[in-house]
């Protein structure tokens, strides 16, 4: 059972947009802490998509966004394309040790 | 090229031990924070631990605690995590991940090792 909540599956076709949700509690997300995102394509290690919420590192096109509010955070896709069918994680800190949520995999239909 | 190279993984006994390497380049390792993250067959991420740039502090996750250890040699950019006791649920690829001092997230990746835990 992971610390952060993510729905286990989201769809959508090319060109869509579609949300991913990271559900924490008052001692990870709703404590402050930043909450940051990862993709892992297929047969891959992962890989940094979002910072401190909603920063993108350098290459990482501007149709990937997060936010975050009180105990949760989103991920948010526009513009889906084929190459986007990865999983992504969500990622917290709780109390000297650091959370991921259980995956959410995307399918572009 | 920032870079991140895991060695070690295999088919080891349960009860049995196993030492992970993790050799770095591209970047000031002795400046980041290292960690651990596993990856169990058809599941999700899982960290495992984290050690300071100076050593000073080390993180276990409560399932490694006892049974694992993470250390580092900054000299050789080199991360290691020596795993005793291991058991069928260790069974995991397993990535060494760098972080900022001071920050919470894990970038850069290592691209994994696999370790199987197995009679």
């Amino acid at each position: 059972q992971s610390v952060l909540t993510q729905p286990p599956s989201v769809s959508g076709a090319p060109g869509q947009r579609v949300t991913i949700s990271c559900t924490g509690s008052s001692s990870n997300i709703g404590a402050g802490y930043d909450v940051h995102w990862y993709q892992q394509l297929p047969g891959t290690a992962p890989k940094l998509l979002i910072y401190g919420n909603s920063n993108r590192p350098s290459g990482v096109p501007d149709r990937f966004s997060g936010s975050k509010s009180g105990t949760s955070a989103s991920l948010a896709i526009t513009g889906l394309q084929a190459e986007d069918e990865a999983d992504y994680y969500c990622q917290s800190y709780d109390t000297s040790r650091w959370v991921f949520g259980g995956g959410t995999k995307l399918t572009v239909l | 090229e920032v870079q991140l190279v895991e060695s070690g993984g295999g088919l080891v006994k349960p009860g049995g031990s196993l030492r992970l390497s993790c050799a770095a380049s591209g970047f000031t390792f002795s400046s980041y924070s290292m960690n651990w993250v596993r990856q169990a067959p058809g599941k999700g991420l899982e960290w495992v631990s984290s050690i300071s740039s100076s050593s000073t502090y080390i993180y276990y996750a409560d399932s490694v605690k006892g049974r694992f250890t993470n250390s580092r040699d900054n000299a050789k950019n080199s991360l290691f995590l020596q795993m005793n006791s291991l058991r069928a649920e260790d069974t995991a690829v397993y990535y060494c991940a760098g972080r900022t001092s001071g920050q919470n997230w894990f970038d850069p990746w290592g691209q994994g090792t696999l370790v199987t835990v197995s009679s």
